[in-house]
């Protein structure tokens, strides 16, 4: 059975520019959650998606957006990028219904120059 | 708001057991998590109890949740050198897991 897989594993981008990021949930997985971890936040709640609709979203800027597609695929947006977004950016897969257990990917690390 | 909070170091010998802890605030949550983060790795779930438990063994892993004090703890038996990480805890609320801000496990030989 597949993990889950984000893509690009790292990305180097300019101040202004804005970048996408995708994660590939584990096969029968509906909910794709997304976090920001830095060493001075920690691991910080970006948003949650199930079945294409987001259910839950963090204290991040609207620079910040994400979606979720019919394949339960999920890609999260920034735009206007900060030195301050350089972080490693985590998706987590799970059923979606209550159910214990977030499978995470091996995260997307950020560069902001 | 919800809070969690750890330690952020813990040393141990080899061989010995480590005792990570975690207090929280929020006490609605279903489950709650321990995680384990290598250098440069993302997130692996190393362990989990509902919310209704006290105890939950799993191998050399031992999860200890006393909700009358709102603390979560997890032994690791006879440590070893793999075991070398950040352990996070974690709780559900709202389609999110709420964080804990890692105790980094250092094995002395």
């Amino acid at each position: 059975k597949a993990g889950v897989t984000q893509t690009p594993r790292y990305l180097i981008k300019t101040r202004g520019q804005q970048v996408t990021l995708s994660c590939s949930p584990i096969s029968g997985h509906r909910s794709v959650s997304w976090y920001q971890q830095t060493p001075g936040q920690g691991l910080q709640f970006l948003f949650e998606y199930f079945s294409e609709t987001q259910r839950n979203k963090g204290n991040f800027p609207g620079r910040f957006s994400g979606r979720q597609f019919s394949n339960s695929r999920s890609e999260m947006n920034v735009s206007t990028l900060e030195l301050g977004d350089s972080a490693l950016y985590l998706c987590a897969s799970s059923l979606g219904d209550g159910s214990y257990g977030y499978t995470f990917g091996s995260g997307t690390r950020l560069t902001v120059v | 708001g919800e809070d969690v909070e750890q330690s952020l170091f813990l040393s141990v010998r080899e061989g010995d057991s480590s005792v990570i802890n975690c207090t929280y605030t929020d006490s609605s949550s279903t489950y709650l998590y321990w995680y384990k983060q290598e250098p440069g790795a993302g997130l692996q779930l190393l362990t989990y109890i509902f919310s209704n438990m006290d105890m939950k063994q799993d191998q050399r892993l031992t999860v200890l949740l006393n909700k009358k004090d709102k603390h979560l703890s997890l032994r690791i038996a006879d440590t070893q050198t793999g075991d070398s990480a950040i352990y996070f805890c974690a709780f559900d609320s709202n389609y999110q897991l709420i964080w804990g801000a890692g105790t980094k496990l250092i094995i002395k030989p």
